[in-house]
């Protein structure tokens, strides 16, 4: 079956802790989207990668990083700089960057401060 | 830029009943909307998509959305509320061409009673 996971499905950080939250793809998609979500607040974009060695930053990409090294993987790091990182992470992929293109989602990362 | 707003952070309705989520958007350019649905602790999954091809468009389980241009509304109906229904919907926009960023709206919360 195609599609998105990420992992774990929670996951704990203590103060001044960098964590990585796991995306990876076999949709053979060419963009991957990285979204928090917060009650209430609806979506927010992180980063965004149309191909390889690509990215760009979305709203909110203060304290968090990126890397796009392969097609099918976007992980994301929310550093000790977000202060504020508990929330509903979401990641997203489409066939391609466009208007028009449907972003497909992943189950989601819940990530909760110790 | 585009943005969207969502009547009613909460819609309740009784088994049987007719669902209507309202979603008004504003965009510079010609819109693509969405509309996607989300349960407990999940990802977002797809309803249906307005690409202009027809104004009244059909998606998954029952549901449906008409494009108004006059209104600039896109609110979604399904003529027969079931349990299962009961979810976040979220109405998403992007404005179009080379504007490829999908906006959300802030969800509504469907409760169905029975």
């Amino acid at each position: 079956d195609g599609g998105i996971t990420q992992s774990p499905k929670y996951l704990f950080r203590k103060e001044g802790q960098n964590v990585t939250l796991s995306c990876e793809q076999n949709l053979n998609h060419d963009a991957m989207y990285w979204y928090r979500q917060d009650p209430g607040q609806g979506l927010r974009l992180i980063y965004y990668s149309q191909i390889v060695n690509d990215f760009q930053k979305g709203d909110i990409a203060e304290g968090y990083s990126v890397s796009r090294e392969k097609k099918e993987s976007f992980p994301l790091t929310v550093t000790s700089a977000q202060k504020n990182p508990t929330a509903f992470y979401l990641c997203a992929s489409s066939p391609r960057q466009g208007s028009s293109e449907t972003q497909y989602f992943g189950p989601g990362t819940r990530l909760l401060v110790l | 830029a585009q943005s969207v707003t969502q009547l009613g952070s909460h819609v309740s309705v009784s088994e049987g009943a007719l669902v209507l989520l309202r979603c008004n958007y504003s965009s510079s350019v010609p819109p693509y909307l969405f509309w996607y649905v989300q349960y407990p602790n999940q990802g977002l999954q797809l309803l249906l998509k307005y690409t202009s091809a027809a104004t009244l468009v059909k998606g998954i389980n029952g549901f449906e959305a008409e494009f108004k241009k006059s209104e600039t509304s896109f609110h979604l109906t399904k003529p027969s509320a079931h349990m299962s229904d009961a979810a976040e919907y979220f109405c998403a926009v992007t404005g179009g061409g080379s504007n490829y960023k999908l906006t959300f709206g802030k969800g509504t919360l469907l409760t169905v009673n029975p």
